[in-house]
């Protein structure tokens, strides 16, 4: 299995309050993902980064930022959480962005329920 | 637009018996396609994919998928289940977006449970 972590895995949080998601991984692949997962609509891309300090957005990107200070590192934020980003969040990871024929390799996943 | 769709939400098979998930695709260009499984709790696991060549292509697990281009889809297969299948299975396509060439898009999903 590729190495991925996602931290924390389970979080509760109030309307309003900010949360941020932590994706480390030990593959030094350049090209990290963050998708959300919910019944009804498979897993959806929030934002994706190409390299350190190069992020863009996906398809479901309102209300979310994201950081990447360290190729090993993927930080996603909910600056201000909403009852509608209760959620399944899942990292990816690939080596190779200029390729579509690259595999993509997901974390474990974290659950966040916003109350 | 790019889409995948998976007819079948859930689907109920006895253990032994074979194995077909649908999925269809709709993209202009080849598409490379993949077919993950999700255990409940877990991540995603990719069992098989397909970019090109042979389009009978073989995975983990005992899973085949064939590329249909014709028919535009893309189907999983097993010839026999074991309980140890019992999972959600994503198929999806990998298309490009904006500048990036490597976003998947993924189907809602087929849930398959497996009776004794």
């Amino acid at each position: 299995d590729a190495g991925i972590t996602q931290s924390p895995r389970h979080k509760v949080t109030e309307t309003g309050t900010p949360v941020t998601l932590r994706c480390h991984q030990t593959e030094n692949h350049r090209y990290m993902y963050w998708y959300r997962q919910d019944p009804g609509h498979g897993l959806r891309l929030i934002h994706y980064s190409y390299g350190v300090k190069d992020t863009d957005k996906g398809e479901v990107s309102d209300g979310y930022s994201v950081s990447r200070s360290k190729t090993e590192d993927f930080l996603l934020t909910l600056e201000s959480a909403t009852s509608s980003q209760t959620s399944v969040y899942f990292c990816a990871i690939s080596g190779d962005y200029a390729s579509s024929t690259d595999t993509q390799y997901f974390g474990p996943g974290t659950r966040l329920t916003v109350l | 637009a790019q889409s995948v769709t998976q007819p079948d939400i859930h689907i109920t098979v006895s253990e032994g018996a074979s194995l077909e998930l649908r999925c269809n695709y709709s993209y202009g260009a080849t598409p490379y396609l993949f077919w993950y499984v999700q255990s409940p709790g877990q991540g995603l696991q990719l069992l098989l994919k397909y970019f090109s060549g042979d389009t009978l292509v073989q995975g983990i697990k005992g899973f085949e998928a064939e590329f249909k281009r014709s028919q535009s889809s893309f189907n999983l297969r097993k010839p026999s289940v074991h309980w140890s299948d019992a999972a959600e299975y994503f198929c999806a396509v990998g298309a490009e977006y904006g500048g990036a060439t490597n976003k998947l898009i993924f189907g809602t999903g087929t849930l398959l449970a497996v009776q004794p």
